[in-house]
């Protein structure tokens, strides 16, 4: 099945700075990427996605970039705000995209004022 | 739309007694799905319904566990009988569509003494 592995598991930056967040993925039928924000006592949150015909999405301060060939996909955040801070988790289709998705184990993301 | 709306937010239930975690979908969305979120496994999906049909329930962990959709804007996960271990917070999310972002709800934390 679908392994989606995600690094850094927590990430300190300062207010203003930007945070990169990657991931890799080991099935190659994968074909949609979205990315969750989850803060504390909610449910994730889609904040971006990416489908396999792109290379790059984005969205404000949010963007996405996606390498299929080497399967690693990626979250940029710039001027970051304490309100980025939150935990974040990339995601990957399981197989073709009939099925649901495999979650990375998510990056704590720390916002210094 | 309200979102994804789960109830209880909150269940504490002794080893042994039966749990029903209840889920109403995003109104003209035609996947399901229910997820686990532990600190150790992060999020896993357990099974997903296309349509009111289940179509994949291999990330269910035992005969404990069982899932139904009766009708396009209802659906039930139950625990029969739970065990300390089922402790987590259970998500439901829906999507419109494959592959597509799923939105999900608040969750309900489940606690088994």
């Amino acid at each position: 099945g679908e392994n989606v592995e995600q690094h850094p598991s927590t990430l300190s930056v300062q207010e203003g700075d930007s945070a990169v967040i990657k991931c890799t993925y080991s099935d190659s039928a994968s074909n949609y990427f979205p990315w969750y924000k989850q803060e504390l006592g909610k449910g994730p949150q889609l904040i971006i996605d990416i489908r396999s015909n792109v290379g790059e999405k984005k969205d404000q301060r949010i963007a996405v970039t996606l390498n299929k060939t080497a399967k690693h996909f990626s979250l940029h955040i710039t001027e970051t705000q304490p309100e980025d801070s939150a935990v974040y988790f990339c995601a990957a289709t399981i197989g073709g995209g009939a099925d649901g998705l495999t979650f990375g184990k998510g990056t704590h993301l720390i916002i210094q004022p | 739309d309200a979102g994804v709306i789960q109830s209880p937010r909150h269940e504490v239930t002794e080893m042994g007694q039966e749990v029903t975690l209840r889920c109403k979908p995003i109104s003209g969305h035609d996947y399901l799905f229910w997820y686990r979120q532990t600190m150790m496994r992060g999020l896993e999906l357990l099974i997903y319904f296309n349509n009111n049909v289940p179509i994949d329930d291999s990330g269910m962990p035992e005969d404990r566990f069982s899932a139904k959709m009766p009708n396009a804007s209802f659906s039930t996960l139950k625990i029969q009988p739970s065990e300390p271990r089922d402790s987590a917070v259970y998500f439901c999310a829906s999507s419109l569509g494959q592959p597509g972002g799923a939105f999900f709800g608040q969750g309900t934390r489940l606690t088994v003494v």
